[in-house]
């Protein structure tokens, strides 16, 4: 089925660990999007990305980066996690069409 | 930039009650309106959208309205039921002719049965 995944589901870690989240989509898609979100509250948009080796930075500063090596595959690196990056993570794409979202991760920086 | 702004910021009706959710943009060349659900714990979804060619759109208990010259839009939901209940977004496209969005802060809609 056409959707866009997103792994782990939660994650728990120490602060200063490297963590990669993952984010695939099956629709061909070629924009995709990361927003940070604490529950029910306000989408930032951290990244973004209009095609293969394009990637920008959203609205909200962020500490992560990003990569788009190939159209379906857009992670996002951590490279050391603090407390304040406890959120969660969604993952988003479209074409010319609405924007479709994965189901997100959970982080908790311990 | 684009700047959303969304009220109420909680919401609460009776069960069969009528629910509405306004939305105001500031960029005049925004043409693209979608409304997002998102239920506890689930990722959210597009319920309904409108684009600036268009004054209402209606989806069987959802509406939406448009007013290209005040900039704002809102969200009619009629009949609410429990399963309504949920934090509910509107966005509006960044520019003319781009799907990326800029969304307001949500409101959390409770329907108490």
């Amino acid at each position: 089925e056409a959707d866009i995944y997103q792994t782990p589901r939660y994650l728990v870690i120490g602060t200063g660990k490297k963590i990669t989240l993952e984010c695939s989509q099956t629709m061909g898609h070629d924009k995709m999007y990361w927003y940070q979100q604490d529950p029910g509250m306000e989408l930032h948009l951290i990244h973004y990305s209009y095609g293969v080796n394009s990637t920008e930075k959203g609205d909200l500063s962020s500490e992560s980066t990003v990569s788009r090596i190939r159209t379906e595959h857009f992670p996002l690196t951590l490279e050391s996690a603090r407390p304040s990056h406890t959120s969660q993570y969604l993952c988003a794409s479209q074409s010319n069409s609405p924007l479709h979202f994965g189901n997100g991760t959970r982080l908790t920086v311990t | 930039g684009e700047n959303v702004e969304q009220h109420p910021s909680t919401l609460s009706v009776q069960e069969g009650d009528s629910a509405v959710i306004k939305c105001t943009y500031s960029d005049s060349a925004s043409n693209y309106f979608p409304w997002y659900k998102q239920e506890l714990g689930k990722r959210p979804q597009l319920i309904i959208d409108i684009r600036s060619n268009v004054g209402e759109k209606k989806d069987q208990r959802i509406a939406v309205t448009l007013n290209k010259t005040a900039k704002h839009f809102s969200l009619h939901i009629t009949e609410t039921q429990p399963e309504d209940s949920a934090v509910y977004f509107c966005a509006a496209s960044t520019r003319a002719g781009s799907y990326q969005l800029t969304f307001g802060k949500g409101t959390k809609l409770s329907v108490i049965p």
